[in-house]
């Protein structure tokens, strides 16, 4: 079952960075939060994951709380085409643990 | 990266008949492999966890006589839909595990719109 709790849906204008937020306050210390995103009809896309510590790549950045009970994702320029939904998920990376998605956030950017 | 394809993208076909999707890890090997599904609007669903040269487990709620889970080789796993039916009309999603111990990735496939007419 998915540990994750999400707002269903975000407005971003587009150029503006984009703060989606995301509680796993059941997270246990082997656990780690990743993020995914899904276009209309595509596969999930990984975007980042992490820890602990706050993580950044050429997509986004990170930001876990020092108890890790909760992270945000934050794109810091949100164009049209990060129009989609983001999922969280915490997940422990020993064998045989999969992705449980939750609902995700509902990213809309307006032009 | 990691990258995986699978076959059709895209089938529709009559109620009654059964639908074979493949998954394939381009250029790594998959020792476990997820199969989801997605109905419109709503999230993944999990519905199995098969693991190469070994039977598939399925999640709650899944008939394992109708979603045929083969995963023969390290790079191929097939979905077979037996007897579909409207309902089974969905979005399904193949997603391998590269790795094994204590460190591994999952990674998905694009997906594969099934339609029973």
């Amino acid at each position: 079952d998915a540990k994750t709790t999400q707002p269903p849906s975000m407005d971003c204008a587009e150029g503006r960075a984009a703060n989606l937020p995301c509680n796993h306050s059941t997270i246990s210390g082997n656990e780690y939060v990743y993020w995914y995103r899904q276009i209309h009809s595509q596969g999930p896309q990984y975007i980042i994951h992490g820890l602990k510590n706050n993580e950044t790549n050429e997509m986004a950045s990170l930001i876990i709380t020092e108890d890790r009970k909760s992270s945000t994702l934050i794109l810091p320029h949100a164009t049209l085409r990060d129009t989609a939904v983001y999922y969280c998920i915490v997940r422990a990376s020993n064998t045989g643990n999969q992705f449980y998605f939750g609902t995700g956030t509902s990213l809309t950017v307006i032009p | 990266g990691a990258v995986v394809s699978q076959h059709p993208s895209r089938v529709i076909c009559k109620s009654g008949t059964s639908v074979k999707i493949e998954c394939r890890s381009l250029d790594f090997q998959a020792t476990t492999m997820f199969w989801y599904r997605q109905f419109p609007k709503k999230s993944l669903m999990l519905m199995a966890t098969s693991n190469e040269g070994s039977k598939a487990t399925y999640e709650q709620g899944v008939e394992k006589d109708k979603f045929l889970i083969n995963h023969a080789s390290l790079t191929l796993s097939t979905l077979t839909v037996t007897s579909a039916h409207p309902e089974d009309s969905s979005f399904y999603i193949c997603s391998p595990l590269k790795g094994t111990g204590d460190w591994n990735e999952q990674f998905f496939g694009p997906g594969t719109r099934l339609t029973v007419l």
